[in-house]
């Protein structure tokens, strides 16, 4: 079985300051894991994903995140917040083999302040 | 850019009616998806589509649903006899069906289900 945790279902930065949005995974395979962000009254678009390609991913508007197999981690994170970052972050999970069905965590409500 | 819709953005129903919720998906995709997320809760995987057939389901996925692709563009999930508890944003994705496990599912922006 797969599944993610998101430590933290409200998240409050200022405006410039580091974004870290944690995530924890759970498989027993290989997992593939996206990160994905909703804003307010639209679906979920794709921040980025990593496939085993490399451990460190890069996505649009600046954020990326870390794979790392010994802390089942995949941690999101953007030096510089935006006040357009303001949004819910999911992470999900899919497993290599499993088909494509996407487990997803609980969210992250972003709030970035002035 | 080409990008996944849904149709009707709101709706409201009463509870025991049967309410059919549409979906374009991407044209050239062949993996077709419907999630749903209950107000508060985490975002939940329904079905998945592919070759005109069901391809996994989940244990919510049950004999009160089906989904259908009635032509060439549009995909959708029908909930026979509607009960409070389907009240939810139920979101559409597709994706290109060419590489298997780890491809990007797009997404529709949704329809809010209300059950009344």
């Amino acid at each position: 079985a797969q599944s993610v945790t998101q430590l933290g279902s409200h998240v409050s930065v200022s405006e410039g300051a580091l974004v870290l949005l944690r995530c924890n995974y759970s498989s027993s395979v290989p997992p593939y894991l996206f990160w994905y962000v909703q804003y307010p009254n639209q679906g979920l678009q794709l921040l980025l994903k990593y496939t085993s390609a490399a451990t460190l991913v890069k996505g649009i508007n600046g954020f990326e995140a870390e794979f790392k197999k010994s802390e089942t981690s995949f941690h999101l994170t953007k030096p510089s917040a935006h006040m357009s970052d303001a949004a819910e972050y999911f992470c999900a999970v899919t497993l290599t083999g499993g088909g494509n069905k996407l487990t997803f965590g609980t969210g992250t409500q972003l709030k970035v302040e002035l | 850019e080409p990008e996944v819709t849904q149709t009707p953005s709101h709706q409201v129903t009463q509870m025991g009616q049967e309410v059919i919720l549409r979906c374009v998906p991407i044209s050239n995709h062949l993996y077709f998806y419907w999630y749903r997320q209950i107000l508060g809760q985490k975002v939940e995987f329904l079905v998945s589509f592919y070759n005109n057939e069901i391809s996994e389901k989940s244990e919510i996925f049950d004999d009160q649903f089906s989904v259908e692709r009635p032509d060439g563009s549009n995909f959708t999930l029908k909930i026979r006899s509607t009960k409070l508890e389907d009240s939810a944003m139920y979101f559409c994705a597709s994706s290109e069906g060419t590489s298997g496990s780890g491809e990007t599912q797009y997404f529709g922006p949704g329809t809010r289900l209300l059950v009344l």
